[in-house]
């Protein structure tokens, strides 16, 4: 079973558009997360969510919005695309805050937004 | 803000070749280090990870590194590569603290091709 699920895997949408990627993790963890990795392949933190709270909200456009659902799940929706959201969009999650949490992390596979 | 700089962003080596990725980052205060690996078409995992200690860590597949304080630096090595160590590996930093503090901050990545 996947630990860390995010569909879709790629995403290719016109410029305008609003999408969403969703992501889903079965392993009982409180905290989830959404990193960006553009470009030039930097991984930069976006969201985190911690039994449903945001804890984290990076400098981050209004058009992305995460919404926790249930702690399981941590959608990120995206509004009024624009060519620079083009990236790779990981999802993570770790079972709580402590020090140890960098070694818990599970990331997701990744979903490709190519924004035309 | 700190940072994590991994340089020679591309390398390419022959099986059996000795592999060192270098790792520094800006950070003052205590740190975590990890090393992430991401091997093609799949999600990152942990490689390895330094929280106190010996300085030198040894993670899976024959994978070590080593902290050295006073150069900010968590430089990854394996003596003799194998094909299937192609993957790109990342650094990432977070900061130590009793609270959690969950902006691990990722380096750029290593591309690394094994040729056969």
């Amino acid at each position: 079973d996947t630990a860390v699920s995010q569909t879709p895997k790629y995403l290719v949408t016109q410029m305008g558009n609003d999408k969403s990627i969703k992501c889903e993790q079965n392993l009982g963890h409180d905290t989830m997360y959404w990193y960006k990795q553009d470009s030039k392949k930097f991984l930069k933190i976006m969201f985190s969510y911690n039994n449903k709270e945001l804890i984290i909200n990076e400098t981050v456009p209004n058009r992305f919005s995460p919404k926790s659902p249930d702690k399981a799940h941590l959608n990120l929706h995206i509004n009024s695309l624009e060519l620079g959201d083009s990236a790779v969009y990981f999802c993570a999650s770790s079972p709580d805050r402590s020090r140890s949490w960098g070694e818990k992390l599970f990331f997701g596979s990744g979903t490709q937004l190519s924004v035309l | 803000a700190q940072s994590v700089s991994q340089h020679n962003h591309h390398v390419i080596l022959s099986e059996a070749a000795s592999l060192e990725l270098g790792c520094n980052y800006s950070y003052g205060g205590t740190v975590n280090l990890f090393w992430y690996v991401q091997y093609p078409g799949q999600h990152l995992q942990l490689l390895l990870k330094y929280f106190s200690g010996d300085p030198l860590v040894k993670g899976i597949k024959g994978f070590e590194a080593e902290f050295i304080k006073s150069k900010f630096s968590f430089n990854l090595r394996k003596p003799s590569v194998q094909w299937s160590d192609t993957a790109e590996y990342f650094c990432a930093v977070s900061r130590s603290s009793a609270y959690g503090n969950n902006r691990l901050a990722f380096g750029k990545g290593n591309q690394v091709v094994v040729i056969p």
